[in-house]
């Protein structure tokens, strides 16, 4: 059964850098699909930031293209991402999660980003 | 970008009523859609991709259907575990999310 966890700091402060890792279980960072992270900020909807594969090959949300990154740990079996100039409007529970048949499945539990200093 | 629209915003039934819920996208989206649940508190859970296939252990009650830009999700009789928020997601496009539905209990 395919597993992803996200870990990080809770509390980033306004300009900073946001970054987060994915620690995938029982599938390999290798295996042929995407990885993703996606975003919920409270009481809002789901907004999605981007993908990477496992040859480096990454994609990002235009929105945000500017200030993303993602990168991949093959040695660790894990996908990071980092989001540098946070501002409050970055505050949002950040998801990572497998993307398979153009869905995401399976979703990491979530971990709660707040921007503030 | 595609832009998404999930209507109603909430939808007031009770256990054993049929919901449909619609999802329409500003432009095509082929057969990349799908469905994801969401409860308080917890992360979506994917019900439905490409349309109309059910998800590993996703009961039989959830079924997808449409084509091009008009989609429906329809939960045949809402069981009490039903009562949640309902996204669809399109990737023919990057990916964009619809605003979602509330599925309450009348």
């Amino acid at each position: 059964q395919v597993q992803v966890q996200e870990s990080g700091p809770g509390l980033v402060k306004p300009s900073g850098t946001l970054s987060l890792t994915c620690t995938v279980s029982g599938d390999a960072i290798t295996s042929n699909v995407w990885w993703s992270w996606i975003r919920q900020p409270p009481g809002k909807g789901l907004e999605w930031l981007g993908e990477i594969y496992h040859g480096g090959s990454a994609n990002y949300s235009p929105s945000l293209r500017s200030r993303v990154t993602m990168s991949l740990d093959k040695s660790k079996n894990q996908f990071s991402l980092k989001l540098n100039s946070v501002t409050a409007a970055d505050t949002a529970v950040y998801y990572c999660a497998r993307e398979i048949q153009a869905a995401f499945d399976p979703w990491g539990q979530g971990i709660l980003v707040s921007v503030s200093s | 970008e595609i832009v998404l629209t999930q209507s109603p915003a909430t939808l007031s039934l009770s256990p054993g009523e049929r919901a449909t819920l619609s999802c329409r996208a500003s432009q095509s989206v082929g057969d990349y859609l799908a469905w994801y649940q969401q409860k308080p508190g917890q992360a979506p859970r994917l019900l439905i991709y490409d349309i109309s296939r059910r998800a590993t252990d996703i009961a039989a009650r959830f079924s997808g259907s449409g084509s091009g830009t008009d989609f429906t999700l329809t939960i045949s009789s809402l069981e009490p575990e039903d009562f949640a928020v309902y996204y669809c997601q399109q990737r023919r496009n990057w990916v964009t999310f619809g605003g979602g539905t509330k599925v309450e209990i009348k």
